[in-house]
């Protein structure tokens, strides 16, 4: 069974950088074909794909966001993290980390329950 | 990237009505490889994570009841949910998974009358 928990700061202020933690069970990130992904939701808004990585370290991001991103991974763990670099009030969403299988190119089939980040001064 | 618009933004049924979704991609979805169309649909009840419902266009996952139906292929793509019930409430968003970045419908909000 997989599931996917996020974590992170809840609240954190403008130009800082926001940290979150994707803990899952029911697959390994060392497994051909697993992946991790994060998708963020303004509140009553559309969702959004930020970024991606994969059991062979292969990581995709979004354009749209340049150079803000990081995505890794913790094997051991089965953690993977997300950082977004000076945040500001646009950045203020629910957070959620999925799985994919790179076999069926990717779609989500498993989410979290979200986090909700406010980047408030 | 891919742009995906998906119509209406909102609907207002009564329950055991059959509603149809809308959503048309920019670029063919189509793998001419296996034929297959990269594009899934998901149920977002409030407060909750979304959840997936169809891939590849028209495949049901494992759960979801036989009165979700996606249909479509190449551009043009529907999510049919018939004899509507009132758990069903929710908002629905296409995925297109054939390239990157992968990028969502905006939604439609399906509203009881």
């Amino acid at each position: 069974q997989v599931t996917l928990k996020e974590s992170g700061p809840g609240i954190l202020q403008p130009s800082h950088t926001l940290s979150l933690t994707c803990s899952f069970s029911g697959f390994s990130l060392s497994t051909y074909g697993m992946g991790v992904s994060w998708i963020r939701q303004p509140s009553g808004k559309g969702l959004e794909w930020l970024a991606s990585i994969w059991w062979n370290g292969n990581t995709y991001n979004n354009p749209s966001l340049k150079s803000r991103l990081t995505v890794s991974k913790d094997t051991s763990n089965n953690q993977a993290f997300l950082k977004v670099t000076s945040v500001d009030t646009a950045d203020t969403a629910t957070y959620y980390c999925a799985h994919s299988n790179f076999i069926h190119r990717g779609y989500f089939d498993y989410w979290g329950q979200g986090v909700m980040v406010t980047v408030s001064s | 990237d891919i742009v995906m618009t998906q119509s209406p933004f909102s609907l207002a049924v009564s329950e055991g009505e059959m509603v149809t979704i809308n959503c048309k991609s920019s670029q063919s979805l189509l793998s001419s490889g296996n034929q297959k169309n990269y594009l899934a649909w998901y149920q977002q009840k409030p407060g909750q994570s979304p959840k997936l419902l169809i891939y590849y266009a028209s495949t049901r996952q494992s759960g979801v009841p036989d009165r979700f139906i996606g249909s479509g292929s190449g551009t043009d793509f529907t999510l049919t949910i018939s004899d509507v019930q009132a758990e069903d409430l929710a908002d629905y968003y296409c995925l297109q998974h054939y390239s990157y970045p992968p990028t969502f419908g905006a939604g439609t909000k399906l509203e009881l009358k």
